[in-house]
């Protein structure tokens, strides 16, 4: 039973420290997405990857956040420097972008809290 | 502006009574509609994708149908282990990606 595997599952952290988190989406799927949860928002595209290359990050803080595909099986997102309000539950999720589907599959989330 | 608009908030039914939950959308060139299930503390579970109108999909209780404007979430008879809450999303010409704000289903015993 393939699974988008995330770490950590729970991060506590103080304001202006740097938080990496990791995401092995499912292998095959040629696409990963960032998504951030809170009750206010609700789930928010953050960044989206094709191939491993970057598509779209227009709804990603540039300045404090970056996210990465260093190779087909892993996933970053970083935070630098941490501030209370990225505190959210982060969500990673791959799919296999073809013609005919579209389809994502979401990981369990690392939930993040920022002091 | 492309949008997606969940109703109910929160919807509470007795088991074996049927409802439906709606998703109304304006967004340039559907690419899909996706519903979801989410249970508390867990990641959104995918239920089914839909690409065109009068396209429908059924899995168990559940049923899905899409229209040029509104897709709905059919359950029939449902059970204490369907409450979750329930997303619905769209994906655009664009490739942009949008959350509704979930509909929250409780079934009570």
């Amino acid at each position: 039973d393939a699974r988008v595997t995330q770490t950590p599952r729970d991060k506590v952290t103080e304001m202006g420290q740097e938080v990496t988190m990791r995401c092995q989406p499912i292998l095959g799927h040629n696409t990963v997405f960032w998504y951030r949860q809170t009750m206010m928002q609700g789930l928010e595209l953050l960044a989206y990857f094709r191939n491993r290359a970057p598509l779209d990050d227009s709804g990603m803080p540039k300045d404090r956040f970056s996210a990465e595909m260093p190779d087909a099986t892993l996933a970053t997102l970083k935070i630098q420097p941490s501030e209370p309000r990225d505190s959210a539950v982060y969500f990673c999720a791959s799919g296999l972008d073809s013609s005919g589907e579209k389809t994502q599959y979401f990981g369990p989330g690392t939930r993040l809290l920022v002091l | 502006e492309d949008q997606v608009t969940q109703s109910p908030e929160a919807l509470r039914l007795q088991e074996g009574e049927s409802s439906s939950l709606n998703c109304s959308y304006t967004v340039s060139g559907l690419r899909g509609l996706f519903w979801y299930r989410q249970d508390p503390g867990k990641g959104p579970e995918f239920l089914f994708t839909l690409y065109s109108a009068g396209e429908e999909k059924e899995k168990e209780r559940l049923k899905a149908t899409l229209t040029k404007k509104e897709s709905f979430l059919h359950i029939t008879a449902p059970k204490p282990e369907d409450s979750a809450t329930y997303l619905c999303a769209v994906r655009s010409s664009a490739s942009k990606i949008i959350f509704g704000s979930g509909t929250r289903l409780s079934i009570r015993p």
